[in-house]
């Protein structure tokens, strides 16, 4: 089975800077055939499921706002926030569905 | 857009089952994959199994493999989950998510999620 690590556990930004989540996964999750990274990324606030905002690695899923991106490729994945909005305060979560899914610990992202 | 709406709160004694049933509504249910993943409190995200109600065939988790029934009923458009031998480490939020066709995907919708407490 792939296991996904995230790094760092936690972190604290100031409003309007910059935020970036890894997240890295213990085998390749890009698929030769297509060239696609087959890695999703989720956002969770308290007591409310968590919401896709990226997948294939890259992809922002349709009304996400522009300042989330994606990035990376094979085991190495990156999600940042250009400029953190208060809105933004919550728990991310990397996925992959290369194979049977898996989630990584999560990354709990606040305000400093 | 597919919404999925889940029955309620359960609170259940050890050694018994629970089913939590996962409606979905404004799409095509037999196109979608339901799965379930848990949510122990304070903790992650664990995938647990899915179903494929077009092929009416499940997968589970190797962890829940024997614990764990997913079905589905087309004419219904309903999901369910039933966990069997309850014990304390069970109590989480379980989510029904979706994922579009049969193979391997990212997950979108996902249910409101349902609370099942596991006490004496």
């Amino acid at each position: 089975d792939i296991v996904m690590t995230q790094s760092p556990d936690s972190l604290a930004v100031s409003l309007g800077e910059r935020a970036t989540i890894n997240c890295k996964s213990s085998q390749s999750v890009l698929y030769s055939s297509n060239n696609k990274n087959y890695l999703a990324w989720y956002q969770q606030k308290p007591g409310q499921p968590p919401k896709l905002l990226i997948y294939w690695a890259s992809t922002r899923e349709s009304g996400v706002p522009d300042r989330f991106s994606g990035s990376g490729s094979g085991t190495d994945f990156t999600l940042t926030i250009s400029s953190l909005q208060a809105e933004d305060v919550a728990v991310y979560y990397c996925q992959q569905y290369y194979s049977t899914p898996a989630f990584g610990p999560g990354t709990k992202v606040d305000i400093k | 857009q597919v919404q999925l709406v889940q029955s309620g709160a359960e609170v259940k004694k050890p050694g018994s089952s629970v089913k939590v049933s996962c409606k979905a509504s404004g799409g095509t249910f037999s196109s979608y994959t339901i799965s379930w993943v848990r949510q122990a409190p304070g903790q992650g995200l664990e995938w647990m199994g899915r179903i494929i109600p077009i092929l009416g065939i499940a997968n589970y988790a190797q962890k829940f493999q024997g614990r764990v029934t997913i079905t589905a009923d087309k004419s219904t458009s309903t999901a369910y989950m039933e966990l069997s031998s309850l014990r304390s480490e069970d109590t989480a939020v379980y989510y029904c998510a979706l994922s579009s066709g049969p193979k391997w995907a990212w997950f979108d919708p996902w249910g409101q999620g349902t609370l099942v407490t596991v006490s004496s």
